[in-house]
């Protein structure tokens, strides 16, 4: 079974602080994707990566940055969280030339 | 941008009884799939179905595809309490990263 885990469910942070979420994808997946998720707005794309070191921007990555330094980790990055940061990421990874994603369980986040 | 528009946005059923969800989308798209995610956690994937494809199953689910209209339906047939969940459509529009476009979802909640 694909399993994707990101490192925290919860995390509450303070307005300005850096904060790293990481996810890691133990499938030699080459694609990988961040999104957040709101009430009434569904799934949004932040950023995703089809290969090491390789990004692109998604749907809203302002305020948000990205790392994939591994193949099986892709990590997102707030440079100064802000209390519209406040949601649930989700990450996702997914073969080249496929369109199957799978899922982590989310990390809900909290900026106060 | 949000592609893909289900209805309704809430759906309250007996246990037993069949579930209708609805999906719109606006551009054209390599195939489209249907997600389920429970309560605060992660998407699971449920079923693809390519554009040329007019309608698929799998298990309990049906999923049929109108390209002229731009929509698709997600039909749970015998619905238990354990399919309560949210569940998301979601478009690829062809390209090899995989990239999805998310639909706010529908709540369906199936009462014992």
């Amino acid at each position: 079974d694909v399993k994707v885990t990101q490192s925290s469910r919860y995390l509450v942070k303070r307005t300005g602080e850096k904060v790293f979420l990481e996810c890691v994808q133990d499938m030699d997946h080459e694609n990988m994707f961040w999104y957040r998720q709101d009430p009434g707005l569904g799934l949004r794309l932040i950023y995703f990566s089809y290969d090491v070191k390789m990004k692109e921007k998604g749907d809203i990555p302002e305020g948000y940055s990205v790392s994939r330094e591994k193949k099986e980790r892709f990590s997102l990055i707030l440079e100064s969280a802000s209390t519209n940061q406040t949601s649930m990421y989700l990450c996702a990874s997914g073969n080249r030339g496929r369109y199957e994603q799978y899922f982590g369980p989310g990390t809900r986040l909290t900026v106060t | 941008s949000q592609q893909g528009e289900e209805d309704p946005q809430a759906l309250s059923i007996q246990e037993g009884e069949n579930a209708t969800m609805n999906c719109s989308y606006k551009t054209s798209i390599n195939n489209l799939q249907w997600y389920r995610q429970n309560s605060g956690r992660g998407l699971v994937h449920l079923i693809l179905i390519r554009s040329n494809e007019r309608e698929k199953h799998s298990g309990r689910l049906r999923v049929t595809l109108d390209t002229s209209k731009k929509s698709s339906s997600l039909l749970i047939t015998a619905s238990r309490a354990a399919d309560t969940a949210s569940y998301f459509c979601a478009t690829a529009g062809g390209t090899s990263y995989g990239k999805l476009t998310f639909g706010q979802g529908t709540i369906l909640t199936v009462h014992p």
